[in-house]
């Protein structure tokens, strides 16, 4: 079975310092791998999506940059955070061929103080 | 732009039903799903309905699917305490990502 890793499940940096959130998949090959970020009002905002190694899309001009180094590894950065960074951050995953849903996974939840 | 419309908040009784509403933006979308959400944790697809069908029942949900009106609905049948949850229903954009609703939060009272 498929499963996905998120970590570190919680963060408080300040402001100014860097970033890096990592996500993995196992038990599939060649996900579609997703970014998205939970502000306090609820809703999901893509940040970003990749269809291969190396394949990133952004959706949203934004202080934050990601990377796919290997086929089931997803990793967000940040050189300088700021304080609308906060957030929860959700990593996902899809299948090519499948239906379209996406899995996520359990979430960073990351203050910027 | 596209938006997925949800009614922000439900309060409902154990043992009542809960419907959750959603409004889509667009008629060709193949599939519409529901997402289930727990306090601090990351989303749980609830279910998933292909456009050609009018409902799909699975033990205590039941999706509606009204395409005329491009409008969803979930209903909870014997609602519980752990049903407490924000609902996201999502729909796929013409890449295949998927466009979430606002999320619809569900308190359910002794």
């Amino acid at each position: 079975s498929q499963t996905i890793h998120q970590w570190p499940a919680t963060l408080v940096q300040p402001v100014g310092s860097p970033l890096s959130l990592e996500c993995t998949v196992e038990g599939t090959s060649n996900p579609n791998l997703y970014w998205y970020r939970q502000a306090a009002g609820r809703g999901l905002q893509l940040l970003f999506y990749s269809v291969g190694i190396g394949q990133i899309s952004s959706e949203v001009p934004q202080n934050l940059s990601a990377s796919r180094p290997q086929d089931r590894q997803f990793i967000l950065s940040s050189k300088k955070l700021l304080l609308s960074d906060s957030g929860f951050y959700l990593c996902a995953w899809s299948e090519v061929s499948g239906v379209g849903e996406q899995y996520f996974g359990p979430g960073t939840r990351l203050t910027v103080t | 732009g596209e938006d997925v419309e949800q009614s922000l908040f439900l309060s409902v009784r154990e043992g009542d039903s809960s419907v959750i509403n959603c409004t889509y933006t667009d008629s060709s979308s193949t599939y519409l799903y529901w997402y289930k959400q727990e306090p601090g944790a990351g989303l749980q697809l609830l279910t998933y309905i292909f456009s050609n069908m009018d409902m799909k029942q699975d033990q205590r949900l039941t999706v509606l699917l009204n395409k005329k009106d491009k409008h969803l609905s979930l209903r909870i049948a014997d609602t519980q305490t752990g049903d407490s949850a924000i609902y996201f229903c999502a729909e796929p954009d013409s890449w295949g990502k998927l466009q979430f609703g606002a999320g619809t939060q569900v308190v359910v009272t002794p």
